[in-house]
């Protein structure tokens, strides 16, 4: 595809009910990231993915979200029993590969925003 | 930990005039990426500009440039000939090349463009 994908653009939850969020990052990126981004803050870093393995999940808030990429391409991040704290502006972000003797771009997606009611 | 701060959340500037973004950073590590990130009304995070932190020549891309001062800490963002189109929130943010590649983010400058 031209970039990265996300959808739904944006998600309206009861508390306490669960949510998927996808992300289609660009065709044949290795690396792939979530970033949670509340009202006026710049982006936190939620969790990393290469290929089909989740080597950094150290920024996720609580047991209630968990990401997965099953098959290195397409990932999901699903929030339980969401809470108004989770309401925020989720991004993903894919690049090529990890390669220390090389920057490789992270591109973003649109990102999908979440309000939890 | 790495930290990155903006203490300016707004700026101004008119149009075809100069501005620029203040970033400082914290880091013990002597390997990493600076970046200036630029995010318009419609939410997608565009790259702006980077920096290696090994090289001393500060990066320019067009109308934008770069002052780094290693030893300072600081990684400033100069916006020559405003125009328009550049207003949005800018994010500078840091990405170690000794760990993941993950981005940490300063909170967020908010330039507005005057015509």
């Amino acid at each position: 595809g031209a970039g990265v994908s996300q959808s739904p653009r944006y998600k309206v939850a009861k508390r306490g009910q669960d949510v998927a969020l996808r992300c289609d990052p660009i065709s044949g990126h290795v690396s792939l990231f979530w970033y949670q981004q509340a009202l006026g803050q710049g982006p936190e870093f939620l969790t990393y993915f290469q290929n089909e393995a989740q080597l950094d999940k150290s920024g996720l808030p609580s047991d209630r979200f968990f990401a997965e990429r099953p098959e290195g391409s397409v990932s999901t991040l699903k929030i339980q029993r969401t809470q108004q704290e989770d309401s925020a502006v989720y991004l993903c972000a894919s690049s090529v590969h990890r390669d220390r003797e090389y920057y490789n771009e992270q591109f973003f997606g649109p990102g999908t925003r979440l309000t939890v009611l | 930990a790495q930290t990155v701060t903006q203490s300016q959340p707004e700026m101004s500037v008119q149009e075809a005039e100069t501005v620029t973004l203040s970033c400082t950073y914290d880091t013990s590590e002597s390997d990493y990426y600076l970046f200036w990130y630029k995010q318009p009304p419609s939410r997608q995070m565009i790259l702006v500009i980077r920096q290696e932190a090994y090289k001393q020549q500060n990066a320019t891309e067009n109308r934008f440039s770069v002052n780094f001062q290693k030893a300072a800490k600081s990684f400033s963002l100069k916006i020559s000939d405003s125009q328009l189109g550049d207003a949005a929130m800018y994010f500078c943010a840091y990405r170690s090349n000794e760990d993941t590649d993950k981005l940490i983010f300063g909170t967020g400058t908010r330039l507005q463009v005057f015509p």
